[in-house]
């Protein structure tokens, strides 16, 4: 039968509103997390990250909450503006393992 | 900082040919990874270079495939023969694991096999 390609959780977001993507990872030995920011064409661009003895970190329109109870993630963008438009991915690393475990991705439109 | 630079940024070639991706990483960093990205599987890790040795090169998808590092800021991919199911994007990423500083990708090489 047909294979089916991966499925991208859109978000949809009014100009100016805060934006909240989520991300859940399985691996409780994952000690760094990472938001990637992916546009159409380019590579993944590093937005934060977050090491897991914090609970919380920001940075310029972004905060990254971590849930390590729960295991979660969550990135946080203020005012949303047109070029945030992408698909946001998010990446585990820990274990003593080198390979980034990466999140599906979810896909940020932003309506005017 | 020019960023992990990849050439070229599109590849069209017929089936059987050789394709050669190319990745000059950013300075100073001593890990190397070669990533493929489809609709249908996302981001895949292909191998990884640290301090220009391949570490791990299990997700090379067949013999197919080949990767090598001669320095610290030059790494080759190679598909020889090609075939219409390597169309992709392929990216290269580099990173510190001195100091454990974030992946940071190139643009990507779009490769299209006909």
């Amino acid at each position: 039968g047909e294979s089916v390609g991966l499925h991208l959780p859109t978000l949809s977001v009014q100009e100016g509103d805060n934006s909240i993507i989520n991300c859940a990872y399985s691996n409780s030995a994952s000690d760094y997390f990472i938001w990637y920011k992916q546009e159409s064409g380019k590579g993944p661009q590093f937005i934060i990250d977050i090491r897991s003895n914090m609970d919380k970190r920001q940075g310029q329109r972004v905060t990254v909450l971590l849930n390590k109870t729960v295991k979660h993630l969550s990135l946080q963008i203020a005012a949303t503006q047109p070029g945030d438009s992408a698909v946001y991915f998010c990446a585990a690393l820990g274990g003593g393992n080198y390979q980034l475990i990466w999140g599906a991705g979810t896909k940020l439109i932003i309506k005017p | 900082d020019a960023g992990v630079i990849q050439s070229p940024r599109h590849e069209v070639t017929e089936m059987g040919q050789e394709v050669t991706l190319r990745c000059k990483p950013i300075s100073g960093h001593n890990s190397l990874f070669w990533y493929r990205q489809t609709m249908m599987r996302g981001l895949e890790l292909l191998i990884y270079f640290n301090n220009n040795v391949p570490i791990d090169d299990s997700g090379m998808p067949e013999d197919r495939f080949s990767a090598k590092m001669p320095n610290a800021s030059f790494s080759t991919l190679k598909i020889q023969p090609s075939e219409p199911r390597d169309s992709a994007v392929y990216f290269c990423a580099s990173g510190s694991t001195v100091n454990n500083s974030p992946l940071h990708f190139g643009n990507g090489t779009r490769l299209t096999v006909t």
